[in-house]
């Protein structure tokens, strides 16, 4: 069973626009919660992160939200730029001792920002 | 390019054959990583190190799947028998730090394909 999910596969978005992607979790153990934007033929790469204890983290364009009582985060990317077009993937780990090592993914959501 | 780099992109055996992937991490990172990411999925955790030690491996890692990491340096990830179920892209990461402040930078992948 999946335990992150992604449930929209893609996601299209005129430029300057806002992008909104969303991830459900099940696992009430999980604590931190990650995005990561992948492009064809390279690794995924790491974008930003949140805490459990936090409800809103902001990197310049890019602004995750928690949601733990719905087990809902989201991510916001505004304004959305063509380059932004890449599958999102969201991840989540329990802590384990104090390591992150263990990442469960969501399935992904491919984001193409139209120019 | 001080990026993690993993060896050869592409693999393409026949069912039966026994493959070996290579990954160099980042070199002043300790941990290291193995996932695998199969069409339409996101990464699955396979095993980490931290330097030389093997932690963890899931329970995706069958008897026919062995990894090593002599020297906490560069790591192996050898398949043996191979069988097309196991056509993947394989991914390596590695990281330094730790608790929530553990970041995985990912290689590019081999991408792995079974006749």
């Amino acid at each position: 069973d999946q335990q992150v999910k992604q449930n929209s596969p893609s996601l299209s978005v005129q430029e300057g626009r806002i992008s909104i992607l969303n991830c459900d979790y099940t696992n009430s153990m999980f604590d931190y919660f990650l995005w990561y934007k992948k492009y064809p033929a390279e690794g995924p790469t790491f974008l930003i992160s949140i805490s459990s204890i936090k409800d809103k983290n902001e990197d310049g364009r890019f602004t995750v939200f928690l949601n733990k009582s719905a087990k809902h985060l989201s991510l916001h990317i505004v304004p959305s730029q063509p380059g932004d077009s890449a599958v999102y993937f969201c991840a989540a780990s329990a802590d384990s001792g104090g390591s992150n090592y263990k990442l469960t993914f969501g399935k992904g959501t491919l984001l193409t920002v139209n120019p | 390019d001080t990026g993690v780099s993993q060896d050869p992109r592409h693999k393409i055996t026949k069912r039966g054959q026994n493959v070996t992937f290579r990954c160099d991490p980042i070199s002043e990172h300790n941990r290291l990583y193995w996932y695998r990411q199969t069409l339409g999925q996101g990464p699955e955790f396979l095993t980490y190190f931290q330097n030389e030690a093997q932690l963890e491996k899931s329970r995706l890692l069958s008897d026919r799947f062995s990894a090593e990491r002599p020297k906490g340096s560069f790591s192996t990830l050898e398949i043996q028998r191979t069988e097309q179920g196991d056509s993947a892209m394989y991914l390596c990461a590695s990281s330094l730090g730790f608790g929530q402040n553990e970041k995985l930078f990912f290689g590019s992948g081999t991408q792995l394909s079974v006749l």
